[in-house]
């Protein structure tokens, strides 16, 4: 079992749409938890952190559950500019280094 | 700022040839790590460092060595090059602590014929 499992997608949403991406881990002794977006050909960059408590950033809202070992990331008001890939990143690791496992990305495809 | 850079962009390797591929950051980030992304599979990590003379293995180590003799670089060596090595690799480098941000290099494309 993979330690970090997205659903790849594609998810294809019309502008304006709200989209949701799952992701489970299976380690539970993961510390923190990010989503990182990707583009087509470059390198992944940081969206977001995820907190036990949800966050939120303008139309980006994560959540986190560790019970269910799962997270989640909604997107209000897609724009053209969304599409991308999402990558949900988790930090494994006992006190100091934090090894990242990436899951394998949902891919979004937002259209006029 | 420059970030984290990777050098060589592009690569193509005959099957047996060695490589280097480099990576540099000049952001003082104690942590640097070597990824590589195949089409469905995500990042892989193949190797870490924690520190200047620190380095372990990630999830897919075999055919590649590293080391870390400076803060700043973090070389990936490529000993006989397999077509199976075939990817898109990248470089990240992050400060200490569990809720920092990764930083990427722009990836090196690597073919091996």
């Amino acid at each position: 079992r993979k330690e970090v499992e997205q659903d790849p997608g594609p998810f294809n949403v019309p502008e304006g749409a709200t989209v949701a991406f799952n992701c489970t881990y299976s380690n539970s002794a993961s510390q923190s938890f990010f989503w990182y977006r990707q583009d087509c050909r470059k390198e992944p960059k940081l969206l977001m952190s995820v907190y036990s408590s949800g966050n939120e950033d303008g139309r980006f809202t994560a959540q986190l559950n560790r019970a269910s070992q799962y997270i989640s990331l909604l997107i209000r008001d897609s724009k053209l500019s969304d599409s991308a890939t999402y990558l949900c990143v988790v930090n494994i690791g006992p006190g100091g280094y934090n090894k990242l496992i990436f899951g394998a990305g949902t891919r979004l495809a937002v259209h006029p | 700022n420059a970030g984290v850079t990777q050098t060589p962009k592009f690569q193509v390797l005959k099957t047996g040839q060695s490589m280097t591929l480099q990576c540099a950051q000049d952001m003082n980030h104690e942590y640097m790590s070597w990824y590589r992304q195949d089409p469905g599979m995500g990042l892989r990590l193949i190797h870490y460092s924690v520190g200047a003379g620190i380095t372990d293995q990630g999830e897919v180590p075999n055919g590649y060595n590293v080391s870390r003799s400076t803060t700043e670089d973090f070389p990936l060596r490529l000993l006989s090059a397999a077509p199976s090595q075939t990817s898109v690799y990248f470089c990240a480098s992050r400060p200490h602590g569990t809720n920092t941000e990764a930083f990427f290099g722009q990836g090196t494309r690597l073919t091996v014929v």
